[in-house]
């Protein structure tokens, strides 16, 4: 199984930000993962951006909710992350994850991308 | 909400073993499993156990992991320290009252 994130490495503020997760190596449709989005800020540590099902059922960070829509494209094995409204705090390497429904392991990782909020 | 603290930083000598730990601050750290990660500079984050105790094929059995319910918290060991194992390690878990997932801070370990 493999995941790779794709999209703009600069952004806006104000604007939305939006990547993509292709999978390789197995079906988005296995029962047995969520597909989720992890950030990390320049310096700092790791922080769940969120999770989805490939039903489409999705789990949002209570502090990103407001903010952020998820979703999935069974026919292209991707799944996408949405952030609105961004700001300069919202520049960091986002990663895409594969999640174990039963163990909650984050495994494996995309390489991640640096996404830039800036005018 | 469900959090998992870590200390900032551990400093330990090579050949020595140096135990990091992640305190939930509520409900019990034993109802989901937890998992840390190692993540060096510029790299993507790493299993190094997973399921409390388990290693991924490729883990030296340096590494071990633990969970003490009495304390409500787990626990990384790395014994026999290496130069190598300089790295910034992270648990993680879930929080099943909000099905959200949760990262501790992070722990930037220093062996030198």
């Amino acid at each position: 199984l493999h995941l790779q994130e794709s999209g703009p490495g600069l952004v806006k503020p104000s604007e939305t930000l939006s990547l993509t997760c292709t999978v390789s190596g197995d079906s988005i449709n296995r029962t047995s993962y969520y597909w989720g989005w992890v950030r990390q800020p320049p310096g700092k540590g790791l922080e769940w951006i969120g999770s989805i099902y490939y039903t489409g059922r999705a789990y949002y960070s209570p502090s990103l909710k407001s903010r952020v829509t998820l979703s999935v494209d069974t026919s292209k094995n991707q799944f996408a992350l949405n952030l609105s409204s961004v700001t300069a705090a919202d520049t960091a390497v986002f990663y895409c994850v594969a999640t174990g429904v039963i163990t909650g392991w984050f495994d494996p990782w995309g390489q991640g991308t640096l996404v830039t909020v800036s005018s | 909400n469900f959090m998992l603290t870590q200390p900032h930083s551990v400093s330990e000598s090579p050949g020595k073993t140096a135990t990091i730990s992640c305190t939930g601050n509520s409900g019990s750290i034993a109802s989901n499993y937890v998992q840390w990660y190692q993540q060096r500079p510029g790299s993507a984050p790493t299993t190094v156990i997973f399921e409390n105790d388990q290693r991924p094929s490729g883990v030296p059995n340096r590494f071990s992991g633990s969970i003490d319910s009495s304390s409500n918290s787990a626990s990384l060991t790395i014994s026999g320290l290496k130069t190598e194992d300089e790295a910034d390690y992270y648990c993680q878990s879930f929080d099943s009252s909000i099905s959200n997932w949760v990262f501790g801070g992070g722990t930037k370990l220093t062996v030198l």
